[in-house]
């Protein structure tokens, strides 16, 4: 059974459109992240979360915001999306956010795209 | 700021081989954590490994071992014994000790192919 849940697994968007990303982890971490894997960034760091509050931000845009309704929930949400914006999205946990040593595990992704 | 870097874009090896990828990072911090992740062709990232700044024994899980030079801040990754389901991509990340470099850096990756 997969740990991390992240639906949907393939996205098309028109430009301009909101979508809404969903991750879920039943592995009772403390800890949850977005990454973002494009071409050109792989990998790339984009929030995380601690018992359900933001840790850090390093996504420039305001138009990607993270929501948290459970300690095991973190969604993400996008507005006005570009053609830029479409990349493979991933939820990832670990047991607590300041405990360095702990390894993340991944969520399949959501893999969007932007027409 | 925290950076790791992978210099080799893409490795091909015979099966059942020996294979070394590079890695070589930038940090501040005295105290560190070094991982090894792994992305199949399916996309799914897996965790492989990890060394811990302070350890002076490299670490070693499976036919998954690591060449950490702190010196020359790099965590090289050997796989031995390669088989074609390693064919994958593999990335380097780093984790600083500060409460605020929390997040998990990746490098850019390496692909590595196994041929029979």
């Amino acid at each position: 059974d997969p740990k991390i849940i992240q639906k949907p697994k393939y996205l098309v968007a028109v430009t301009g459109s909101e979508k809404i990303l969903i991750c879920e982890q039943y592995l009772g971490h403390n800890a949850m992240y977005w990454y973002r894997q494009s071409a050109k960034k792989p990998l790339e760091f984009m929030f995380s979360y601690s018992y359900q509050k933001l840790m850090d931000n390093q996504t420039a845009s305001s138009r990607f915001q993270p929501q948290s309704s459970k300690k095991n929930h973190l969604d993400l949400q996008i507005t006005a999306l570009k053609p830029d914006d479409s990349a493979t999205y991933f939820c990832a946990s670990s047991q607590d956010e300041d405990t360095a040593n702990s390894d993340y595990t991944f969520g399949s992704g959501t893999r969007l795209l932007v027409i | 700021a925290q950076k790791v870097t992978q210099t080799q874009t893409s490795i091909s090896v015979v099966e059942k081989t020996t294979v070394t990828m590079d890695c070589v990072y930038e940090t501040r911090d005295s105290s560190y954590f070094l991982f090894w992740y792994k992305q199949t062709a399916s996309g799914e990232i897996v965790f492989l490994i990890r060394q811990d700044s302070y350890k002076k024994e490299n670490a070693t899980v499976g036919h998954y071992s690591l060449n950490f030079q702190k010196p020359k801040s790099s965590i090289g990754l050997i796989i031995t014994a390669t088989q074609i389901e390693d064919s994958a991509v593999y990335f380097c990340a780093m984790r600083g000790m500060n409460y605020n470099q929390g997040k998990l850096i990746f490098g850019q990756g390496t692909k590595l192919s196994i041929k029979p």
